[in-house]
């Protein structure tokens, strides 16, 4: 299995308040993904790096922001959360030729 | 438009059949990669296949078999013998682009299969 970690792997935080997850990774890999599974989504994705201090939006960054100050960490930022950003969250590293996930934040703002 | 398809959210397959899961992409990129994961209900995603446009005969990993039909633009997913182990979401995905850049990788909405004893 990939060394992919979240932390935490399952938050409640109340609406207006900020809340960053942590994607730790001991694989040394240069790509790394942000993405939110919901009901009939399928998963989409939010932020990704492609390196240090190297990141981009994905097709539903607003409301979010990224960092990576270095290889192995990749850190989502929900500045001031709300209840449409209750969601669980997965973080992926990979390559073209494959993703691999980690275990998953489950985030329920209320 | 959407980029990938799936248009079965939910199935059922007796237990030792095969079973078909449907998925349709769009791409105007010549060079792109069709993947599927299985989701169980613990939640982790966990790859299955994969299937490069350019790939000439279907992919094949054990029970699972990718059917790539480029021309109908699909690539479904064909699980012979199903086991009750079987049963969870399944997710078909494409990478667009050339695999030697960064790619954004699409998902589709997901088919949940159960497989009845």
């Amino acid at each position: 299995d990939a060394g992919i970690t979240q932390s935490p792997r399952h938050k409640v935080t109340e609406t207006g308040t900020p809340v960053t997850l942590r994607c730790h990774q001991t694989e040394n890999h240069r790509y790394m993904y942000w993405y939110r599974q919901d009901p009939g989504h399928g998963l989409r994705l939010i932020h990704y790096s492609y390196g240090v201090k190297d990141t981009d939006k994905g097709e539903v960054s607003d409301g979010y922001s990224v960092s990576r100050s270095k290889t192995e960490d990749f850190l989502l930022t929900l500045e001031s959360a709300t209840s449409s950003q209750t969601s669980v969250y997965f973080c992926a590293i990979g390559g073209s030729y494959e993703q691999y996930f980690g275990p998953g934040t489950r985030l329920t703002v209320t | 438009a959407q980029k990938i398809t799936q248009t079965q959210p939910g199935m059922f397959v007796q237990e030792k059949e095969a079973v078909t899961l449907d998925c349709t992409y769009d791409t105007s990129d010549q060079s792109y990669g069709l993947f599927w994961y299985k989701q169980p209900s613990s939640g982790e995603m966990i790859f299955l296949i994969y299937q490069g446009s350019y790939d000439e005969q279907n992919a094949t990993e054990g029970r699972y078999s990718l059917n790539f039909q480029k021309a109908r633009k699909s690539a479904n997913l064909v699980i012979s013998a199903s086991q009750l182990g079987d049963s969870a979401m399944y997710f078909c995905a494409m990478r667009e682009g050339a695999p030697y850049n960064f790619n954004k990788f699409y998902f589709g909405s997901g088919t949940k299969l159960n497989v009845k004893p």
